[in-house]
């Protein structure tokens, strides 16, 4: 069974540019995570999906960023307009719902994101 | 609010050799913890858990960790490393009760092993 998808793999913007991730999730999985990585920190959530609603968006920088899960399965998050410091891994993880703290997150490769 | 602590960011080790890695967290509430281990160029993967029971946990490549909640303390151990172990490892906590999940992880751990 194919794993958390996400691309591009790579980005390599200018600042003030737009850009969007794309994250396809393991099939049935009903939560779906983004989350940011800064050069040696671990993850940090930035929204939470239960299908197509986002139930934890708190961490999530709205006047940059956005995130959809149009029918509850694929998603996007776009930055607009990209700063330097938006350089990062961007993850996305999914889960097997309802909501579980215990059930085990299945992260895709991310998408490392320079901004120049 | 929770936080995570690994107290090295990198560990070098010859293989063979016996390896810990450390993590402290910090949380009012009683929370789940979790190893997650990355290697180059791939996503996280979980490595293992604790939910409840038996405080020693095993993963089915050789590695322990015991949950210490006197200590607030759940280290990574194994006896015995091999090269193929090599990557960064990521100790992680989430709320046993709402935060739907959420993972609040530590800044990682690298762990290079070397012939």
């Amino acid at each position: 069974e194919a794993g958390v998808v996400q691309s591009p793999r790579y980005k390599i913007i200018e600042k003030k540019q737009p850009v969007a991730f794309w994250c396809n999730p393991i099939s049935g999985h009903n939560t779906l995570y983004w989350y940011l990585q800064n050069l040696g920190q671990g993850p940090e959530l930035l929204i939470r999906y239960e299908n197509e609603e986002a139930v934890d968006d708190s961490q999530l920088p709205k006047d940059r960023f956005s995130a959809e899960r149009l029918k509850g399965v694929d998603s996007t998050l776009k930055i607009q307009p990209a700063e330097l410091g938006d350089s990062a891994v961007y993850l996305c993880a999914t889960t097997e719902g309802p909501l579980g703290s215990y059930n085990e997150q299945f992260f895709g490769p991310g998408t490392r994101l320079t901004v120049l | 609010a929770q936080s995570v602590t690994q107290l090295d960011s990198q560990v070098p080790v010859f293989e063979e050799a016996p390896v810990e890695l450390r993590c402290n967290y910090s949380s009012s509430v009683s929370v789940y913890l979790f190893w997650y281990v990355q290697y180059p160029n791939q996503g996280l993967q979980l490595l293992l858990k604790y939910l409840s029971g038996s405080t020693l946990v095993k993963s089915i490549n050789g590695f322990e960790a015991e949950f210490n909640k006197s200590q607030t303390s759940f280290h990574l151990r194994k006896p015995s490393v091999h090269i193929s172990d090599t990557a960064e490892y990521f100790c992680a906590v989430s709320l046993i009760y709402n935060q739907g999940g959420k993972l609040i992880f530590g800044q990682g751990t690298e762990l290079s092993v070397k012939p």
